[in-house]
């Protein structure tokens, strides 16, 4: 069965510090990958997205991932943390069955201190 | 830029009623998805649409709840009796043939008291 797993549940980084969220995928077939972010009481908003190609993608808002398939893994890197990153953030795995659902990890929650 | 719209923004309503939230989806989207947020955790798959069938359904996705498009626009996620438990945000989205990013839009907060 498809899972994403997001190890850890809440993260605290300094201003201005880097930063990786992890994020592992278990799915058969060419996972369909994505980073979502959600501000309290928002809605999602799509980081980035990987399907296909060069394995390191760039998103809005200065972030980037990298896919490594050897380790099913599909990690969300900042170099420079602002503290209006401060949010939750869902990794989450494409299915090809039933017209393509989105399955979501557990999510991160990102505090940023002064 | 075309986004996905739902009403209402909050729902609150009492145990056993019914409720239906609407969504609009942008206007060349053929597959259509509810999701929902139970507070503080993870968004879950409920119910996937496509051609006027469901696609396919969770475990959540139960006989309370019901999915229609029924004029070629709107999109909508009835829940026949609500309880408790079916307190949270509901997120619709969609997406366009032979793509894989799903829109959503900004969610229902439904409570049920």
């Amino acid at each position: 069965a498809q899972s994403v797993t997001q190890p850890d549940i809440h993260i605290t980084v300094s201003e201005g510090a880097s930063l990786e969220l992890r994020c592992n995928y278990s799915y058969g077939a060419t996972p369909y990958l994505f980073w979502y972010v959600q501000s309290p009481g928002q809605g999602l908003q799509l980081l980035l997205k990987y399907f296909s190609g060069d394995t390191l993608v760039q998103g809005i808002k200065g972030f980037e991932a990298e896919f490594k398939r050897s380790q099913s893994s599909f990690n969300l890197r900042k170099p420079s943390v602002h503290w209006s990153d401060a949010a939750e953030y869902f990794c989450a795995v494409g299915t090809n069955t039933g017209g393509f659902k989105t399955i979501f990890g557990a999510g991160t929650r990102l505090f940023v201190k002064a | 830029e075309p986004e996905v719209t739902q009403t209402p923004s909050h729902q609150v309503t009492q145990m056993g009623q019914e409720v239906i939230l609407r969504c609009v989806p942008i206007s060349n989207h053929l597959y259509f998805y509810w999701y929902r947020q139970i507070l503080g955790q993870k968004v879950e798959f409920l119910v996937s649409f496509y051609n006027n069938e469901i696609s396919e359904k969770s475990e959540i996705f139960d006989d309370q709840f019901s999915v229609e498009r029924p004029d070629g626009s709107n999109f909508t996620l009835k829940i026949r009796s609500t309880k408790l438990e079916d307190s949270a945000m509901y997120f619709c989205a969609g997406r366009r043939q032979a793509t894989y990013e799903q829109y959503f839009g900004p969610g229902t907060r439904l409570t049920v008291t």
